[in-house]
């Protein structure tokens, strides 16, 4: 299995809503990812997990909060958003740690009404 | 912070031309490695560079990476329609411990 996946493929939620995105990798990557990206812009990183370990948190707001249950699983759990939050959310996994190659998944494309 | 920029913000090119896309880095980098990004999918690695003064061909594709490793360049001879996304540089630097993605050039090209 060589591909990140992850879901859901779209999402809409209002701002008092609690929603989750999940993100799964099994080629054994010691580090996942979370980027957003909105449009015509670079995918900007937010955590990175390194053997199953926050090692990054680019000082998101605490409404996005990250989990990595095992080495195979990424989660963000989603709370509060704002409209300006709707983007695509991108998970990246990488075999050995941050400046390694990176694979994307097809993300996920969040509406915040 | 690191900082990394690309130039041109957007290329239109008729099939058949060449095209070069530039990474400068505010910053010294461990490594640089380039994602090719399709409209309406998602970033995907094409290569690493790693060594001062680097060159690697994939192809139709040549990446070049700096003397000093804080530049890189992409460049794709005789462009053809599946050449269209975005590209994007993205700079490891071992002081910041992640990588930053460069502010990507669209290219577009024109049958």
């Amino acid at each position: 299995d060589t591909e990140v996946t992850q879901t859901p493929k779209h999402l809409v939620m209002g701002m008092t809503n609690k929603k989750s995105l999940k993100c799964e990798q099994h080629m054994g990557h010691r580090a996942m990812y979370w980027y957003k990206q909105k449009a015509k812009k670079p995918p900007e990183l937010m955590f990175v997990y390194s053997y199953e370990k926050l090692s990054i948190n680019e000082s998101v707001p605490s409404r996005f909060s990250p989990e990595c249950p095992n080495s195979s699983l990424l989660n963000l759990h989603l709370h509060a958003l704002q409209p300006e939050d709707s983007a695509l959310y991108l998970c990246a996994s990488s075999p050995a740690g941050e400046g390694d190659t990176q694979y994307f998944g097809p993300g996920t494309r969040l509406t915040v009404l | 912070g690191q900082q990394v920029m690309q130039i041109p913000q957007y290329q239109h090119v008729q099939e058949g031309e060449d095209f070069t896309t530039y990474c400068n880095s505010s910053t010294t980098l461990s490594n640089i490695q380039w994602y090719k990004q399709r409209p309406g999918g998602h970033p995907v690695f094409l290569i690493q560079l790693v060594k001062s003064g680097e060159v690697k061909k994939q192809k139709r594709l040549t990446f070049q990476f700096g003397e000093a490793k804080k530049n890189s360049s992409l460049h794709i001879t005789a462009t053809q329609t599946t050449d269209v996304g975005t590209y994007f540089c993205a700079g490891y630097s071992g002081g910041y411990q992640k990588v930053t993605f460069g502010t990507g050039t669209k290219l577009q090209v024109i049958p």
